[in-house]
C-alpha cells in the first residue's frame, strides 16, 4: 500500500514564526504536492516537485517557499506565518502525471 | 479554462437508499477522472481513476462511470459508513496538477 506521512497532525504557532511541514512517502514516486484545504474554497495547489531539487509555483505559492533534497521527501515551508495561512495542509504523492495522486493524513495549523 | 464541478453539494440519504453523485468536467485532453473519499479532519482516501469514456469501475457499493463530459458516482444501498465528502478530480496541463471538484458531502441516516 501507499503511504504518505505528515510530521504533525495539528500545529499551532504565533504570527511571525517560521514553520516547517514535512512529508513522506514510501513509493519512489517522481512527482509531491502540497495543497491547502479551506472551506468554501477547495483543495488548491501551493506548490508542486516533479524531480529532486526541482520545483513549481501552484496557485498560491505566495507566502510559501518548498524543499526536495531526497525522493521520498518534501517540506513545505512558511518563512513568517501569518493568521491567513490558517488552514489545513495536505501533502500528496504521485508516480507521472496523469497517475493516480495519494494523499497524506493532512495537518491542521493555527497561526494566531 | 480547465474545470470540474460537483452536483449537488450535499446529499441526505437514509439507509439503503441508492443515489448518484455527478461530476462535470471541462478538460482539454482529459487524461483520467479520479475519486476520493475524504473523512472530516483526514486526508482523501483514494477510490477510482477512470481513463476513456465507458468505462466503469467498482467497489463495494460504489461505482464510478465515465462519459466524454462528466462522470458519475453510483451508491448502491448505502450505510452510514459511506458518509463522507467525495471529491473529484482531473489532471490539468503537464504538470499533473489536479483541478478538483468542491465536492458532495453525503450523510446516510440509519
Amino acid at each position: 500500500d501507499v503511504k504518505v506521512t505528515q510530521s504533525s497532525r495539528y500545529l499551532v504557532k504565533r504570527t511571525g514564526e517560521k514553520v516547517f511541514l514535512e512529508c513522506v512517502q514510501d513509493m519512489d514516486h517522481e512527482n509531491m504536492f502540497w495543497y491547502r484545504q479551506d472551506p468554501g474554497l477547495g483543495l488548491r495547489l501551493i506548490y508542486f516537485s516533479y524531480d529532486v531539487k526541482m520545483k513549481e509555483k501552484g496557485d498560491i505559492p505566495e507566502g510559501y517557499s518548498v524543499s526536495r533534497e531526497k525522493k521520498e521527501r518534501f517540506s513545505l515551508i512558511l518563512e513568517s506565518a501569518s493568521t491567513n495561512q490558517t488552514s489545513m495542509y495536505l501533502c500528496a504523492s504521485g508516480l507521472a502525471v496523469q497517475e493516480t495522486q495519494y494523499f497524506g493524513p493532512g495537518t491542521r495549523l493555527l497561526v494566531l | 479554462e480547465d474545470q470540474v464541478t460537483q452536483s449537488p453539494e450535499a446529499l441526505r440519504l437514509q439507509e439503503g437508499e441508492s443515489s448518484s453523485l455527478n461530476c462535470s468536467y471541462t478538460v482539454s485532453g482529459l487524461r483520467g477522472l479520479f475519486w476520493y473519499r475524504q473523512d472530516p479532519g483526514k486526508g482523501p482516501e483514494f477510490l477510482f481513476t477512470l481513463y476513456s469514456a465507458g468505462e466503469e469501475k467498482e467497489k463495494e457499493r460504489l461505482k464510478a462511470t465515465l462519459t466524454k463530459k462528466e462522470s458519475f458516482l453510483h451508491i448502491t444501498a448505502p450505510k452510514p459508513e459511506d458518509s463522507a465528502t467525495y471529491l473529484c478530480a482531473a489532471p490539468s496541463g503537464n504538470t499533473g496538477k489536479l483541478i478538483f471538484g468542491q465536492g458532495t458531502t453525503l450523510q446516510v441516516k440509519p
